[in-house]
């Protein structure tokens, strides 16, 4: 069981704006960096974010992140169909020592 | 450019042991802090543990369902990465990702590899 919660799923239209919740401790996401990370159907997962609200170069600047206490955002806008997929935040958890993920959340193009 | 390749998965019994390798090319691998992260079938993810570099002491973490039965190495000269499985269990079913810890950890990762405990 993951100590980091995610909505199972959001939607919305092409050209829209969703947002990933991710919530946790303060011996997680209150005092570490939050990573994202997207995998699409079928592939190995993408880091998109990293300490917190960091993009990897080639990340376009439509996935952006912030951190406000125990709980991080990830903001997707100007939805597009290959956006379509599983989105996972991610800290380390300095209670049980280890790296954990969230739940997990499914994003949909309408 | 990046690259990581997973090798050795399988299908195993359990209590059997397996070995993973996961060939690097494309970066300082020797000054690369690395993770190991899996994939139950249709589950999320779920980290099996790190190995910081020589420079930073090589020491390794490992997540709780694994501790005490699976050990990370590298290989520097050969710019590998190792995952030994041991005391295997039905529940390590999972494809198994190698992972660069940086610009964070999951910087880059492999294709995965998938190992199978059963009997």
């Amino acid at each position: 069981q993951s100590v980091l919660t995610q909505p199972p799923s959001v939607s919305a239209a092409p050209g829209q704006k969703v947002t990933i919740s991710c919530s946790g401790s303060s011996s997680n996401i209150g005092n570490n960096y939050v990573s994202w990370y997207q995998q699409l159907p079928g592939t190995a997962p993408k880091l998109l974010i990293y300490e917190n609200n960091k993009r990897p170069s080639g990340i376009p600047d439509r996935f952006s992140g912030s951190k406000s206490g125990t709980s991080a955002t990830l903001d997707i806008t100007g939805l597009q169909t290959g956006d379509e997929a599983d989105y996972y935040c991610g800290t380390w958890d300095s209670s049980l020592s280890d790296y954990v993920f969230g739940t997990g959340t499914r994003v949909t193009v309408l | 450019e990046v690259q990581l390749v997973e090798s050795g998965g399988d299908l195993v019994k359990p209590g059997g042991s397996l070995r993973l390798s996961c060939a690097t090319s494309g970066f300082t691998f020797n000054s690369a802090w690395m993770s190991w992260v899996r994939q139950a079938p249709g589950k999320g993810l779920e980290w099996v543990g790190r190995i910081k570099s020589k420079t930073d002491g090589g020491t390794t973490d490992y997540g709780a369902p694994v501790k005490g039965r699976f050990t990370i190495s590298r290989d520097d000269s050969r710019t590998t990465l190792y995952l030994q499985m041991n005391s295997l269990k039905t529940e390590d079913t999972a494809v198994y990702y190698c992972t660069t810890d940086w610009p964070g950890l999951g910087g880059h990762w492999g294709q995965g590899i998938l190992v199978t405990v059963s009997s």
